[in-house]
Order: structure tokens, then C-alpha cells, then sequence
């Protein structure tokens, strides 16, 4: 089966200026997170859907990012207006069940840069 | 709240030699844990996890882990180093979420440089 699949694998922007990325889950799974990795730190959780329903945001940073799921197929996740501090690797992930036993598959996720 | 901690930005080891990537972990009740591997270009792949069980957990490509209690550690173990396990490691625990365990709190990931 293909794998969690990110677009695009590198953005370059300036600071103010808006980006979406974008997550296609694995087909069939209905859970679908992001994290993200700021330079040298730790990977860090943002939100959870179940199908096109979040979950949990409360890793969201603030109101400049809006992460949608329509259809609870792909995901997009939006940076309105951009900062410096956005910069890093967005990782998507997507898992079939929840619990603590369900593997989460990651994608190459998508590097952002912020000028 | 639930935490891991790996405390060694990069591994060095010579190829043939064992290698250990150190995690430890804080988490209030039974810890859920996991090892993610990333190649250059690629994306996190699964290793091996921790849900209960025996303490040593064997995962892809030869690494195995170590689960202790009383030091609350995981750490990741091979017993023969190969150049192609060149990668930044993760090591990252279950944490609930807002309808139980959902996501992954992850450390800030280890370097490891394996030399020929």
C-alpha cells in the first residue's frame, strides 16, 4: 500500500505571506495527525482528526494555523500569515485504529522555511 | 504530563562496534514506547515499540530496546553497527490525548554517526 505522502517537500516563503501544506493519509485510515520539528528540537504534536473531525488541538500554536480535513480524506494545514518562528519540518502521520497499541505511519514531511 | 529525554545530541561508534542510543522517560502510570528512525530525505519510520511484555523488544533492521523500570530507560541497542544505521533517532512515548492515547511525545532525537 502507498504511504503517507506530503506536498510540498520543501516551501520557502516570506514572513507574512501565507502556505498550505498538504497530507494524504494512507487510504483507509481515518486518523490523521500533525507534528511539527522546529531546528534541533524535539518533534512536537499539533492536532488529531478522526475522519474530518478534530480531535485534539491543543497542540496548535496559536490562530495563525488552521488545519482542515474534508471529506476525511487529505488533510491541508495553513500558516496565515507566516512568521520566522514557523520555520521547520512538518511531519503528517496516519494510523488505521487509536489506542496504545496502533502504529502511527509518518510521512517525509514537508520542510518550511520562513524569510 | 508525559516526557522522554535523550540526553546525546550525536552517537559516534565504528562500523562492526555496538552502539546504544540512550532515552529515558517520565510518564504517570504503564508507559507506552517507541523508537522512530530518520533516514536523510525520508520520512520517520517505525523501529520497534514498548506496550508490556517482556523488557528486551526486538524491531526492524537488527535494533533491539531495553525497557528498565527502575531507571525508567529505553534505550536503544545494536549489537553490530553498519554505516547504512547513519540516521537521527527518536525516541517517543504514548501520551493521552482527549479521547485516551493518541499522540506521540517525542525527544529531541539523537545523531548517530556510524564511521566505516
Amino acid at each position: 500500500e502507498a504511504g503517507v505522502t506530503q506536498f510540498p517537500s520543501h516551501s520557502v516563503i516570506e514572513k507574512g505571506q501565507t502556505v498550505t501544506l498538504r497530507c494524504d493519509p494512507i487510504s483507509g485510515h481515518d486518523n490523521l495527525y500533525w507534528y511539527r520539528r522546529v531546528m534541533g528540537k524535539e518533534i512536537k504534536f499539533l492536532l488529531h482528526f478522526v475522519k474530518e473531525s478534530k480531535q485534539d488541538e491543543s497542540g496548535m500554536p496559536n490562530n495563525r494555523f488552521l488545519a482542515e480535513r474534508t471529506g476525511g480524506t487529505y488533510s491541508t494545514l495553513k500558516v496565515q500569515p507566516a512568521e520566522l518562528e514557523d520555520s521547520g519540518v512538518y511531519f503528517c502521520a496516519s494510523s488505521r485504529t487509536v489506542g496504545p497499541y496502533n502504529e502511527q505511519f509518518f510521512g517525509p514531511g514537508t520542510r518550511l522555511t520562513v524569510l | 504530563a508525559q516526557s522522554v529525554a535523550q540526553p546525546e545530541d550525536q552517537v559516534n561508534v565504528a562500523e562492526g562496534n555496538p552502539l546504544t542510543v540512550k532515552c529515558t522517560y517520565s510518564v504517570s502510570g504503564n508507559p507506552y514506547l517507541f523508537w522512530y528512525v530518520q533516514y536523510p530525505n525520508r520520512g520517520l519510520q517505525f523501529l520497534l515499540k514498548y506496550i508490556t511484555g517482556d523488557n528486551l523488544v526486538k524491531g526492524s533492521y537488527g535494533f533491539e530496546a531495553e525497557f528498565n523500570k527502575s531507571q525508567t530507560s529505553f534505550h536503544l541497542k545494536k549489537p553490530s553497527a553498519l554505516v547504512s544505521d547513519s540516521a537521527l533517532y527518536f525516541c517517543a512515548v504514548r501520551d493521552k490525548g482527549g479521547t485516551g492515547f493518541q499522540k506521540l511525545v517525542f525527544g529531541t532525537g539523537t545523531r548517530l554517526l556510524v564511521s566505516p
